[in-house]
């Protein structure tokens, strides 16, 4: 089993550009989130979901976009970057609600 | 919403015991995790409590007093390996959000 996976690792972005972090995961899972990390700030929730077509916003929802057409992919959308956005960024699923989270290993974006 | 307070950072010695203290203020609770992050890495799952008291799982035990508000992350017995961030995040009742604290930075010293 591969677990949570995410792509790319890495990214550098301009100002204004557009870009997706995919993350997939393959233990049939139907909860998956979508968290970002800034150092003194924690992880912050940006958008969850309970299943297939359904998503719902966390904590700090504004500048992204979510969408969950498969149990399996939980794909997060910068619609336009903006400085304040980078951070390192985790993607996470559980079997059932928000319970244990599996996390994948991490997307560290810069925009510049 | 959630307000959840930890300890920016903490050092101990190697082999002796270590308390992580964690807050929180909730409108709606439903659980409350630990969870270990080393430096560059994913967090990754230590401990769940639901109910008040304290779960042991070998050198780690987390504790829960629900009408305080407040858990405990105990590490005995320290090795350099557990020089990490702990995180103490909280469930929320009925919105299936996971909200995180800050995190404990722990150091480790021979």
């Amino acid at each position: 089993n591969a677990g949570v996976t995410q792509t790319p690792k890495f990214q550098v972005l301009k100002t204004g550009q557009s870009m997706t972090l995919q993350c997939a995961q393959d233990m049939n899972h139907e909860y998956m989130s979508w968290y970002r990390q800034d150092p003194g700030m924690g992880l912050r929730l940006i958008h969850y979901s309970v299943g297939a077509g359904i998503t719902d916003q966390g904590e700090v929802p504004n500048g992204y976009n979510v969408s969950r057409s498969t149990t399996e992919d939980f794909p997060l959308r910068l619609l336009s970057a903006a400085p304040s956005q980078t951070s390192v960024y985790f993607c996470a699923s559980s079997s059932s609600g928000a319970n244990v989270l599996t996390f994948g290993a991490g997307s560290r974006l810069t925009v510049l | 919403g959630q307000n959840i307070d930890q300890p920016t950072e903490m050092t101990a010695t190697e082999g002796a015991i270590v308390q992580i203290n964690c807050t929180y203020q909730t409108s709606g609770f439903n659980g409350l995790f630990w969870y270990q992050q080393h430096a560059g890495e994913a967090p990754t799952f230590l401990s769940y409590n639901v109910l008040d008291g304290l779960e042991e799982k070998g050198r780690f035990s987390s504790f829960l007093s629900r009408s305080k508000g407040y858990s405990y992350l105990l590490l005995k017995e320290l090795q350099m390996k557990d020089s990490a961030s702990y995180l103490c995040a909280v469930r929320e009742y009925n919105t299936d959000k996971l909200i995180f604290g800050t995190g404990t930075r722990l150091q480790v010293f021979p």
